[in-house]
């Protein structure tokens, strides 16, 4: 069964600061998701990633993959207030379509 | 209407009631997507559609039943839900093209549902 760990599983940070969310799975995939999701609000898709060594950035968020370590990492530069959500990754569970597991998500709140 | 609409936003319903969730997808996909996100638990798959056919049940209890009358909509109809049932259900769809095809999911706002 494959498994999916985020941590922290809360953060709180200031502005301008730096910090990196951690996304640990269980089992073989090449295929991981990060979506950010605002209070009361659905997924919002920010990165996938399709293969090792894979980086993408955007804007102060950037994401990568090492499908060796079956790790992820988003990492937030010089963060702002508007970071302020909770960011999930997902990987790819092998079903017929894309069925997507979750890890529990990281609550991020970036105070003034 | 653009991307993946649901309705309704919200629904309070008792434990004897029969309702339904309806999903439309705006976005030429073929592949639909029921999970169910409980405050605390991670977001949970329940069901998969791809091309209008059920790929993927994730021992969801019966009491739960999908319907995908076509690869543009969706639903999922509710019987005796139980108050643990109460969560908000959201729907995704994706562009399967099967191997290593790209398939990022969009997902709708969701229904919050209260089970009373």
């Amino acid at each position: 069964e494959l498994k999916v760990e985020q941590n922290p599983l809360f953060l709180s940070m200031q502005e301008g600061k730096n910090y990196t969310i951690y996304c640990n799975y269980s089992t073989t995939s090449d295929r991981l998701y990060w979506y950010r999701q605002d209070p009361g609000k659905s997924l919002e898709s920010l990165f996938v990633l399709l293969s090792n060594g894979a980086v993408k950035q955007e804007g102060r968020l950037m994401a990568s993959l090492d499908t060796k370590a079956r790790l992820s990492t988003l990492h937030i530069t010089a963060a702002v207030h508007d970071l302020s959500a909770t960011y999930f990754c997902a990987v790819f569970s092998g079903g017929g379509a894309d069925g997507l597991t979750f890890g529990k998500g990281t609550h991020l709140i970036i105070q003034p | 209407e653009t991307g993946v609409t649901q309705t309704p936003r919200h629904l309070v319903m008792g434990m004897t009631n029969k309702k339904s969730l309806k999903c439309e997808q705006h976005l030429g996909h073929n592949a639909m997507y029921w999970y169910k996100q409980s405050a605390k638990k991670p977001l949970e798959l329940m069901f998969v559609y791809n091309f209008k056919e059920q790929t993927e049940n994730n021992s969801v209890p019966s009491r739960f039943s999908p319907e995908c009358p076509n690869s543009s909509h969706l639903f999922l109809h509710l019987h005796t839900l139980q108050p643990e049932d109460s969560a908000l259900y959201l729907c995704a769809s994706s562009l399967f093209s099967g191997g290593q095809s790209y398939n990022e999911q969009f997902f709708g706002p969701g229904t919050r549902l209260t089970v009373l």
